[in-house]
């Protein structure tokens, strides 16, 4: 039962425009959420998080928008620079004060082109 | 960021022999570390937690026996894959929470390559 979804395995971008990556989730009891980018035989590398509390969250060319009625998020890349051309997973957690574990879901490749 | 590695950063071994994977915190101490594995064009898959001074907890579906952890302080946490197959051949990474816990922000290794042959 895959938990957390992101349906679209790859997408493809030109560069300086906008990247927007989707995430779904079913569990409704995750109240805090994760975008990780990941290059090839490396571990992933945090990018921006947002507690369930919010609907927004700006780190300089990233933005992740939530929408909780929907149990969807997204990822906003702007503008897209060739260097972002990864892979791009979305976490999901239950946040218990300690650290909490995370459910990944199968990630998208965006190719940033020039 | 916190640091996290991860040694080997690949092994290759034969059927039947265990393997040692070692995750370090460098700049800072955890006293939980996760170990994760990724199949090729897969979701990392989280195995097992590990706690310092105490036993690991593994996600369901995964062999304890199998797959021994030990956390033997609060900077080193090790897998080792017992009588390793060729279906263990995976990617191995480990992550250790931030300084902020309820962020739930974790830092990863670099992985361990596993090739079972």
């Amino acid at each position: 039962d895959q938990q957390v979804k992101q349906n679209s395995p790859s997408l493809s971008v030109q560069e300086g425009r906008i990247s927007i990556l989707n995430c779904d989730y079913t569990n409704s009891m995750f109240d805090y959420f994760l975008w990780y980018k990941k290059y090839p035989a490396e571990g992933p590398t945090f990018l921006i998080s947002i507690s369930s509390i919010k609907d927004k969250n700006e780190d300089g060319r990233f933005t992740v928008f939530l929408n909780k009625s929907a149990k969807h998020l997204s990822l906003h890349i702007v503008p897209s620079q060739p260097g972002d051309s990864a892979v791009y997973f979305c976490a999901a957690s239950i946040n218990t004060g300690t650290a909490s574990k995370l459910t990944f879901g199968t990630g998208t490749r965006l190719q940033v082109t020039l | 960021g916190a640091v996290v590695s991860q040694h080997p950063s690949w092994v290759i071994c034969k059927s039947g022999t265990s393997v040692k994977i070692e995750c370090r915190s460098l700049d800072f101490q955890a006293t939980t570390m996760f170990w994760y594995r990724q199949f090729p064009k897969q979701s990392l898959m989280l195995m097992a937690t590990s706690n310092e001074g105490s036993k690991a907890t593994y996600e369901q579906g995964v062999e304890k026996d199998k797959f021994l952890i030990n956390h033997a302080s609060l900077t080193l946490s090790t897998l080792t894959v017992t009588s390793a197959h060729p279906e263990d051949s995976s990617f191995y990474i480990c992550s250790a929470p931030g300084r902020f816990p309820e962020r739930d922000e974790q830092f990863f290794g670099p992985g361990t390559r596993l090739t079972v042959l």
